[in-house]
């Protein structure tokens, strides 16, 4: 089955224009969340959402928002873009919560965003 | 607030040698610890851990859990250049969280 699809692959914007990222996620999955990658901080959430319900938000300013779709496909956007901005952002789709089970998440290839 | 520590931060071995990497955690409401492998962009998925004790195997990597001493250790043996990546631990710390608490990785290099 196809995995988590994100587009685009690579996006460069300017300082303090705003950008929208897309995810896919894997058919069936619910719950979508995103993470930042940068080479000082690692691997970072920003948020999840299941069932077009925003669940839990990590430490980042206004600037970032997203929503989910009733297809359960997700869009973050990031406006008045910073250079330190610039980062890896990673799609992670799993199933959602089911009574008593664990469950893992597969991650998507992520978007390259450059502010210059 | 929910912490994952990896070490080594990173490691360059031979070929054919065996690796430990190491990841020990601080978090509330443990649900399961979860090994990625990355490479270039996508962490892929290797082992999710909940229970003590108990090894996860996939071929040359294996993987085990000590909830009491809160650490988990990947081992690689036989190691090959195709093992070199960067090891991500993550926590999911369950409850109301939904989220992954992510270690800053480990950097393997493999060198023939």
């Amino acid at each position: 089955k196809a995995g988590v699809t994100q587009t685009p692959r690579y996006l460069i914007k300017t300082r303090g224009q705003q950008v929208t990222l897309s995810c896919s996620p894997i058919s069936g999955h619910r719950s979508v969340s995103w993470y930042q990658q940068t080479p000082g901080q690692g691997l970072q959430f920003l948020f999840e959402y299941f069932s077009e319900t925003q669940r839990n938000k990590g430490n980042f300013p206004g600037r970032f928002s997203g929503r989910q779709f009733s297809n359960s496909r997700s869009e973050m956007n990031v406006s008045t873009l910073e250079l330190g901005d610039s980062a890896l952002y990673l799609c992670a789709s799993s199933p959602g919560p089911a009574s008593g089970r664990n469950y893992g998440y597969t991650f998507g290839s992520g978007t390259r965003l450059t502010v210059v | 607030e929910d912490k994952v520590v990896q070490s080594p931060l990173s490691l360059v071995v031979h070929e054919g040698d065996t690796v430990t990497l190491n990841c020990s955690y601080e978090v509330t409401n443990f649900r399961s610890l979860l090994w990625y492998k990355q490479e270039k962009k996508a962490p892929t998925f290797l082992f999710m851990l909940t229970s003590s004790g108990i090894e996860k195997k996939s071929g040359r990597l294996s993987s085990i859990l000590d909830k009491k001493e809160l650490f988990s250790i990947l081992n690689i043996t036989a190691t090959q250049t195709g093992d070199s990546a960067v090891y991500l631990c993550a926590v999911n710390s369950g409850g109301s969280n939904y989220k992954l608490t992510f270690g800053k990785g480990t950097l393997l290099t493999v060198n023939p």
